[in-house]
């Protein structure tokens, strides 16, 4: 079993286009979490959720909004799509009161044309 | 603030070599410091971690010591194999807050 699932794996589409990521975690946690990677294997975190309420929202631009429909998924969703948005996205997920440590999905490789 | 800073690579060993990537941390209270490995078109994976200052973490033959005198959190391994070459990260996180912080990882690569 998938501990944290993300869909697609893989995205390519075109400057403008809206698109969103899904990510599931069965493990029980409270908190979930999303990252960009970019090319030079930077991990930025964007945003962090607790049990559906939004905890951290780094200064990322509003184009990108997380939607949290129950504790289990927390999608996200990117309008307008830009060149620079080009990169890998993981979602995370960690228990309550875990010290820090996190799960990790597979992430999701997204290309901007 | 809380920061982690990491030695840049990337980094290439032969095979039984022995490794260190350096880490230091700055903190404004008592964090937990981890070892996160991804492997080459996958997710971070916690390799290691330790939750106060003398504890050693260990795990698959690496480990690390969590200084608090030297504000560090070094990675060793005895021996690299080929199956090693990953990015290794090294992250810290404070327990009020939930906040987490990665250092901006370090590539290894071993060669036969």
């Amino acid at each position: 079993d998938t501990a944290v699932s993300q869909t697609p794996k893989y995205l390519v589409t075109q400057m403008g286009n809206d698109k969103s990521i899904k990510c599931e975690q069965n493990l029980g946690h409270d908190t979930m979490y999303w990252y960009k990677q970019d090319s030079k294997k930077f991990l930025k975190i964007m945003f962090s959720y607790n049990n559906k309420e939004l905890i951290i929202n780094e200064t990322v631009p509003n184009r990108f909004s997380p939607k949290s429909p129950d504790k289990a998924h927390l999608n996200l969703h990117i309008n307008s799509l830009e060149l620079g948005d080009s990169a890998v996205y993981f979602c995370a997920s960690s228990p309550r009161d875990s010290l820090g440590e996190q799960y990790f999905g597979p992430g999701t490789r997204l290309t901007v044309t | 603030g809380n920061s982690v800073t990491q030695m840049e690579g990337p980094v290439t060993l032969s095979e039984e070599a022995f490794l260190t990537i350096n880490c230091t941390y700055t903190a404004t209270g008592y964090p937990s410091l981890f070892w996160y490995v991804q492997y080459p078109g996958e997710g971070l994976q916690l390799l290691l971690k330790a939750t106060k200052a003398d504890d050693k973490g260990s795990n698959k033959g690496f480990e690390a010591t969590y200084r608090k005198e030297t504000t560090s959190f070094h990675l060793e391994k005895g021996s690299v194999q080929v199956s090693d070459s990953a990015v290794y990260f090294c992250a810290l996180s404070e327990r009020a807050g939930n906040q987490f912080y990665f250092g901006t990882g370090t590539s290894l690569t071993v060669i036969p």
